[in-house]
């Protein structure tokens, strides 16, 4: 076990949906990343959030957003959902500001039908 | 932005040999480079890093070293064990808000 949480592990749905996914990062860090992996794009960041701010945006589609709450938990919404979204999709957390020695947690598998 | 080119993107060893992963990097700005293992199922681990400051890095089987004048660092196992087996990842960070830059990962095998 990493120390960070993501659920949920599976979610299948269908195309144009809404879904949200849920990372708690390990105790004592402030800085949560998103990523998502694909078999053809390898990890590719999407948005970096630090204590409740955003501190960075990668390749992230308008039809997905994010944010960290105040417990420095944080959702990742996807919504319009097509195909070409299914992948896996993991947080990760770090102590700082910058992200010096990354912990992932296990990932959410997102299926689009 | 940053280029990370990785390489072999399979590798096959027999068990108690040697592995290497090369990655290559196109901004010299570049200052962190860790090093990723990633078993089926699981999210990536960080296994290694290295900073720009120091050339060679060692922890037990697993070392890294970093030319920063060819802009290139390897990630070196010894002595493999079966359950070294996964994918491995580079990655580049060059500093402030900038994102880290993944390679596209190597899916070593180690046969027994």
């Amino acid at each position: 076990d990493s120390g960070v949480t993501q659920t949920p592990k599976h979610l299948i749905t269908a195309t144009g949906q809404r879904v949200t996914l849920r990372c708690s990062p390990r105790s004592g860090d402030l800085s949560v990343y998103w990523y998502q992996q694909s078999l053809d794009q390898g990890l590719q960041f999407l948005i970096h959030y630090y204590n409740g701010e955003e501190r960075a945006k990668g390749n992230i589609l308008e039809r997905f957003s994010a944010q960290q709450f105040p417990d420095l938990h944080s959702e990742l919404n996807l919504s319009s959902l097509e195909l070409g979204d299914s992948a896996l999709y993991f947080c990760a957390s770090s102590g700082q500001d910058i992200p010096y020695g990354y912990t992932f947690g296990s990932g959410t598998r997102l299926t689009v039908v | 932005g940053e280029n990370v080119e990785q390489h072999p993107s399979t590798l096959s060893v027999q068990e108690g040999d040697s592995a290497v992963i090369k990655c290559t990097y196109s901004d010299s700005a570049s200052n962190y480079f860790p090093w990723y293992k990633q078993e089926l199922g699981k999210g990536p681990q960080l296994i290694i890093d290295i900073r720009s400051n120091v050339g060679e890095k060692k922890d037990q089987r697993i070392a890294v070293t970093l030319n920063k004048t060819a802009k290139h660092f390897s990630l070196h196992i010894t002595e493999t064990q079966p359950e070294d087996s996964a994918v491995y990842f580079c990655a580049v960070y060059s500093g402030g808000y900038q994102k880290v830059t993944f390679g596209t990962g190597t899916k070593l095998q180690v046969i027994p």
